[in-house]
Order: C-alpha cells, then sequence, then structure tokens
C-alpha cells in the first residue's frame, strides 16, 4: 500500500524542548518536502530536498532543520529557536519531472503547551 | 514576491449548481498549476493540474488556465455537499520544485 505516512498524529511540547516529527514514504519520489499551516493560511514552505544527503531552506527555515539520509525518510526538527511553534506540519512528495506533482502526508498537529 | 491570490470566500452555492473558483498568480512563467482540496482539519488532496491553456475536465471537475491573463479556475459541476471543502490553487513558478500556495478558498455547498 503506497504512500506517505507521518507520525505522531498529534505532538505536545513544553517551550524549551526540540521535538522531531517523522515522514516516511514508500512512492519511491526523489523529491520531499515540509510545510507549516497555520489557521486561515496557505502553505508555507520550510525546507525542501530534492536528492538524498541534500537540502535548501524554504521560505520559513529559521528553528527548523532537516536530514535526508534515506530516499525515503525525511525528518524535521522544531528546535526550542522556533518562537511560535503550535500549527499543522505537512510532508509531501513528488517525483522529478514535468509537472512536479506534490502529494501530501495526513500531517501531524503540533501543540506548545 | 511570488503570489497566489485566492478570494477566502467562503463561496456559497445551492445542490446541484456550478461552483467557479478562481486563483490569480504574478508569475508569467509559471508552468504548472494545480488545484488541491482540503476538507477541516486534514490533509490537501490533489484534485487535478494543468499545464496548458484551455480547458481540462476529469469527471465534475473542469481546470481552465488563461496563461496571458495569469489565471486559473475550477469549475465544479453538479455541486454536491460532500465538496464542501477548502480548495488551494498551487502554481509551479520558476521552475524547480517548488510550488506556491494560495491562501485557499472556502465551498459551501448547501442542501
Amino acid at each position: 500500500d503506497g504512500g506517505i505516512t507521518q507520525s505522531p498524529k498529534y505532538l505536545f511540547r513544553k517551550e524549551g524542548q526540540n521535538v522531531t516529527l517523522s515522514c516516511e514514504q514508500n512512492l519511491n519520489h526523489d523529491a520531499m518536502y515540509w510545510y507549516r499551516q497555520d489557521p486561515g493560511q496557505g502553505l508555507r514552505l520550510i525546507y525542501y530536498s530534492q536528492i538524498v544527503n541534500d537540502f535548501q531552506k524554504g521560505d520559513i527555515a529559521e528553528g527548523y532543520s532537516v536530514s535526508r539520509e534515506k530516499k525515503e525518510s525525511f525528518p524535521l526538527t522544531v528546535t526550542s529557536a522556533q518562537k511560535n511553534p503550535t500549527a499543522f506540519y505537512l510532508c509531501a512528495s513528488s517525483m522529478q519531472g514535468i509537472t512536479d506533482t506534490q502529494y501530501f502526508g495526513p500531517g501531524t498537529r503540533l501543540t506548545v503547551l | 514576491q511570488k503570489e497566489v491570490e485566492q478570494n477566502s470566500g467562503p463561496l456559497s452555492v445551492p445542490e446541484g449548481a456550478i461552483a467557479s473558483l478562481n486563483c490569480t498568480y504574478s508569475d508569467r512563467g509559471s508552468q504548472s498549476f494545480f488545484w488541491y482540496r482540503q476538507y477541516s482539519g486534514k490533509s490537501p488532496e490533489l484534485i487535478m493540474f494543468i499545464y496548458s491553456n484551455g480547458d481540462k475536465e476529469d469527471g465534475r471537475f473542469t481546470a481552465q488556465l488563461n496563461k496571458a491573463s495569469q489565471y486559473v479556475s475550477l469549475l465544479i459541476r453538479d455541486s454536491q455537499p460532500s465538496d464542501s471543502a477548502t480548495y488551494l490553487c498551487a502554481v509551479n513558478m520558476g521552475g524547480g520544485n517548488k510550488l506556491t500556495f494560495g491562501t485557499g478558498t472556502q465551498l459551501k455547498v448547501e442542501l
């Protein structure tokens, strides 16, 4: 059963803690992405990776870090430097190609207590 | 700043009517255009993509692209209550893999 999985579905963080969100895909897609969505706002790109061991900052990378050690995995760490981390986090993946259609995982809702 | 703009709505249509959702974009060189549907509390799901001027139909959905006027629209025929959701327009600006998303239009289909 092919797709993108994200875990956990809900995550609660105390102020000052780092947390890591998991994203795994078995679609054999080359590129992976992390977005943040706040209520009433569109998706904002945090980081993206087009190939293993390489990634680029998106529009709002400050306070976040990523790694891409395997093609199927692209974990996101929300560090204590991120001042307002409460949001809905979405992972996506795509094949390299003409349309670069992105497919999304189910998302992780992070709440800072 | 490259932008994608959508009317936030809500857009209310009666069941069985045609819903028309519009999106404008700032980068004239944009090549690929996508429509996603997002139910409340869920992740976006792809409805369709278009990259040539004109219309593209898929079931009850039709995407329309006009590159000269820099807009893309989504028509939903025979609207159903299950179509009630937020519709996100996304544009590939400047090549590469990155998409720029609009803030979405909320559609309400009323009985």
